[in-house]
């Protein structure tokens, strides 16, 4: 069974500064099997990145993907107030997908 | 518009099923697959299962095995996720998510729908 641990569960920043969300598998996994999605409160979640690092239609370039084998980044520079909300990674193993528990970021 | 529209939300006694709807539109519905994922409150997102809707072939998460049920109606561009013996740990917003065929990611989500299990 594939386990997707995220790190930090919080991180508490200020519009301007940038963020670095961390996701590891517990097996190696391509990195094409990797997304990122953002969730604000009592909304779904919104597709960010896929690949690892391919931007989703209509995401800045504010949001940067990358990684490979068991370890992927989000990185998230000069935050902006609409950027705080939780970030979950995803993976996919056959026959299973995965998601990590989430990564609040906080103002 | 392209959209996932789900059902409102349920209110079941331990034991029961709940079944839940998610209709498409403003795409061809019958090229991407659906997924069904929980989110409890304050934790994350689960995966719980698939449907591939050009075959009606649906496979589940291991720990949901023989309680979930996945269907779909062409004719209506509807899935439907149905979950039986139910109990207060099944309580959640549940959503559906569109994938493009070995896109391994969710590119649309519906907006979700609470279930609560409450005796």
């Amino acid at each position: 069974e594939l386990v997707l641990t995220q790190s930090p569960g919080a991180l508490s920043l200020s519009p301007g500064e940038s963020a670095t969300l961390s996701c590891r598998a517990s097996q190696s996994v391509p990195a094409d099997y990797l997304a990122w999605y953002q969730q604000k409160p009592g909304q779904a979640p919104r597709l960010l990145i896929y690949a690892a690092s391919t931007r989703a239609t209509d995401i800045p370039d504010r949001f940067t993907g990358s990684g490979s084998g068991t370890y992927f980044t989000l990185t998230i520079s000069r935050l902006e107030p609409e950027d705080f909300a939780v970030y979950h990674c995803q993976q996919y193993l056959y026959p299973a997908y995965a998601f990590g528990q989430g990564t609040k970021l906080e103002i | 518009q392209v959209q996932l529209v789900q059902s409102g939300a349920e209110v079941k006694k331990p034991g029961a099923s709940v079944k839940v709807s998610c209709k498409a539109s403003g795409y061809t519905f019958i090229n991407y697959y659906f997924h069904w994922v929980r989110q409890a409150p304050g934790q994350g997102l689960e995966w719980m299962g698939i449907i591939r809707p050009s075959g009606g072939v649906a496979d589940s998460a291991q720990r949901f095995q023989g309680r979930l049920t996945m269907t779909r109606d062409t004719s209506t561009s509807t899935v439907y996720m149905e979950l039986s013996s139910l109990t207060s740990d099944d309580t959640a917003v549940y959503y559906c998510a569109r994938e493009r065929p070995e896109g391994y990611r969710f590119d649309l989500w519906g907006q979700g729908t609470l279930v609560t299990v409450s005796s």
